[in-house]
């Protein structure tokens, strides 16, 4: 069965400084997607960056950006510039393919990112 | 765009009692989803929708657990005989279909606390 870990329950980062969450994921498929969702207070889960496994390129979204690495299995995310609203729950996800679970997001257990002023 | 709206927000109920969650999806999205979210842990899956069709259901879902969407609109899920165990944040979502790597778009969740 497919797995996510995130090896680090808590993170700190000073404002406009750079953080990276790491995360890995164990699956025996070629095909898959993808995700970093974030969680502030208001509980709410918002959708930050995603990203095709078949695709060699990193994903980025503005000060958002991955860093895929298929063979070592690991998706880490990078956040530049890190502002106060930046605080929250990070949550890794994977996801199978068409024809596989379209409704099964597996999830990490998160990190929590505080950020300094 | 309104966004996802799940009610109520929460809910405190005794142990035995039924209870049902009501979750509205963004209008034009035909995929709704369940999560339940435990303390320190990341949601897990409970079921799906395509429109009206229930697509999948998580082990987790218990027979106690029972998800509807009529009409392929809002959709309610439905625990009967509460656990002390079922204490979680429940959570919805819903997205287009755009095959594969459709981004969610979560409600803000209904915290359930059995006493």
């Amino acid at each position: 069965a497919q797995t996510v870990t995130q090896s680090q329950p808590e993170m700190s980062v000073q404002e406009a400084e750079t953080v990276t969450l790491s995360c890995t994921y164990d699956t025996s498929e070629s095909d898959y997607y993808l995700f970093w969702y974030k969680q502030p207070p208001s509980r709410q889960m918002i959708l930050v960056i995603r990203q095709e496994a078949y695709k060699q390129q990193n994903a980025t979204e503005n000060r958002f950006s991955v860093n895929f690495q298929k063979a070592a299995k690991s998706f880490s995310l990078k956040i530049s510039d890190s502002q106060l609203g930046d605080a929250a729950m990070y949550f890794c996800a994977y996801k199978e393919p068409p024809g596989g679970s379209q409704g099964n997001l597996i999830f990490g257990k998160g990190t929590k990112l505080s950020v300094k002023p | 765009d309104t966004g996802v709206s799940q009610n109520p927000r929460h809910k405190i109920t005794k142990r035995g009692q039924n209870v049902t969650f009501r979750c509205d999806p963004i209008s034009e999205h035909n995929r709704l989803y369940w999560y339940r979210q435990t303390l320190g842990q990341g949601p897990e899956f409970l079921t799906y929708f395509q429109n009206e069709a229930q697509l999948e259901k998580s082990r987790l879902l218990s027979d106690r657990f029972s998800a509807e969407r009529p009409k392929g609109s809002f959709s309610t899920l439905e625990i009967q005989r509460t656990e002390q165990g079922d204490s979680a944040m429940y959570l919805c979502a819903s997205s287009p279909h755009t095959g594969g790597n459709e981004k969610l778009f979560f409600g803000s969740g209904t915290q359930l606390s059995v006493l």
